[in-house]
């Protein structure tokens, strides 16, 4: 049982450059949620998803996207990069919402020069 | 008010002292409050909910107080392993955000 896993552990963007992080859980958690966590600041959310195919926007989801296709995935895409997205990224997941324990991802640390 | 407030510290104790860390809360219609703890460059992850009457784990002791709008974790007999940032979390029913995550008061257990 892996739980919640991120790839990149680390990425390099230049301002303009798109990317997607990936988030995977194996655990059939219908809740995901993908937070930034920046020095100084509490873990802010981006997106979260209650189940396949629906997707919502958090608290700061301005230049990012995502999609729900299956239960197991939850990419978060960067359309153009900006350096005020050089932060730490998290993903989440709960069996049973955003009340329940929330199992977090290892981390993405994104820098966009 | 922020919606989440807590001393960031750092905290710097001694090997079995204890240690009590507070937050406060400024949406009186909050219901439900955790602690979680994040190690240095590592996720974050539950330490325990809090619940009305207050609980306990082992060393770990969580309190609510709703009339003052503030949670507190107070570990007792400190650990080395205990090391971390505490970050306090509660709900929030209006907004888009169903949690809101403090910033995080950072815990030093010296030898």
């Amino acid at each position: 049982n892996a739980g919640v896993t991120q790839t990149p552990k680390f990425q390099v963007l230049k301002t303009g450059q798109s990317m997607t992080l990936q988030c995977a859980q194996d655990m059939n958690h219908e809740y995901m949620s993908w937070y930034r966590q920046d020095p100084g600041m509490g873990l802010r959310l981006i997106h979260y998803s209650v189940g396949a195919g629906i997707t919502d926007q958090g608290e700061v989801p301005n230049g990012y996207n995502v999609s729900r296709s299956t239960t197991e995935d939850f990419p978060l895409r960067l359309l153009s990069a900006a350096p005020s997205q050089t932060s730490v990224y998290f993903c989440a997941s709960s069996s049973d919402g955003p009340l329940d324990t929330q199992y977090f991802g290892p981390g993405t640390r994104l820098t966009v020069l | 008010r922020k919606e989440v407030e807590q001393d960031p510290g750092p905290f710097n104790v001694p090997e079995g002292a204890t240690v009590a860390f507070n937050c406060t809360y400024s949406n009186s219609a909050s219901q439900s409050f955790f602690w979680y703890r994040q190690d240095c460059r590592k996720e974050p992850k539950l330490l325990m909910s809090v619940y009305s009457s207050g609980n306990e784990d082992g060393r770990f002791t969580a309190q609510l107080n709703r009339a003052s709008q503030y949670i507190s974790l107070l570990i007792r007999d400190s650990k080395l392993s205990d090391s971390a940032t505490y970050l306090c979390v509660v709900n929030s029913p209006s907004g888009n955000t169903p949690l809101v995550f403090g910033k995080g008061t950072r815990l030093s257990v010296i030898a």
